[in-house]
């Protein structure tokens, strides 16, 4: 167990239809990643969040949104729905966003996943 | 774009070692290597990482040679649990960064 959590496990929708991942980083961590993982794309990068902020971004689409709260978790909005969009979606935490605070590593802890299903 | 090169897939005996290669040929000063694991679509899971010297923990062994230009982990006993696809991976790991996972090494231990 990793400590971060994500919810739902399972999400089954139709296209055009608008969902929300939720993500709960591990305790003290400031960090949270989103990325995608589909059959034909492997795992790729979405977006990131430090401390309420966006930090860098990766090939995530229009459609796609996402933030980080007080509290720290982090939710990802996916809209307008399409068939492609069906993909395991993975959160990540770490304890910042790197630097000499962590002499230079910043190891990411993995949730559970979400698999999203759009028929 | 991944920066690593690994085997598309090895067969290891259940109880043996299992060493998975990793070529970085163009790794610079300071990025690090870093492994994953991804048992069956869960989420993927950190093993080890390492900047230049070798690295050991409580899960595996990483060896980096010399010129940094490749690594291989080591899973000194595997199990079938072991079973995974195995991500290597090199990055600064710094502010905004952003892991690039390849297609990775699929490992299958057999008893």
């Amino acid at each position: 167990d990793s400590g971060v959590t994500q919810t739902p496990k399972h999400l089954i929708t139709a296209t055009g239809q608008r969902v929300t991942l939720r993500c709960s980083p591990r305790s003290g961590d400031l960090s949270v990643y989103w990325y995608q993982q589909s059959l034909d794309q492997g795992l790729q990068f979405l977006i990131q969040y430090y401390n309420g902020e966006e930090r860098a971004k990766g090939n995530i689409l229009e459609r796609f949104s996402a933030q980080q709260f007080p509290d720290l978790h982090s939710e990802l909005n996916l809209s307008s729905l399409e068939l492609g969009d069906s993909a395991l979606y993975f959160c990540a935490s770490s304890v910042d966003a790197g630097g000499s605070g962590s002499g230079g590593t910043d190891t990411q802890y993995f949730g559970p996943g979400t698999r999203l299903t759009v028929l | 774009d991944a920066k690593t090169t690994q085997p598309p897939s090895m067969d290891c005996a259940e109880g043996r070692a299992a060493n998975l290669p990793c070529n970085h040929s163009t790794i610079s000063g300071n990025e690090y290597v870093y492994w994953y694991r991804q048992i069956h679509s869960q989420g993927p899971q950190y093993i080890i990482h390492g900047l230049k010297n070798n690295e050991t923990n409580e899960m595996a062994s990483l060896i980096i040679t010399e010129d940094r230009k490749s690594s291989t982990l080591i899973l000194p006993h595997a199990t079938l649990r072991d079973t995974a696809v195995y991500y290597c991976i090199v990055t600064i790991m710094e502010y905004g960064n952003k892991l690039v996972f390849g297609a990775g090494t699929i490992l299958r231990v057999k008893s």
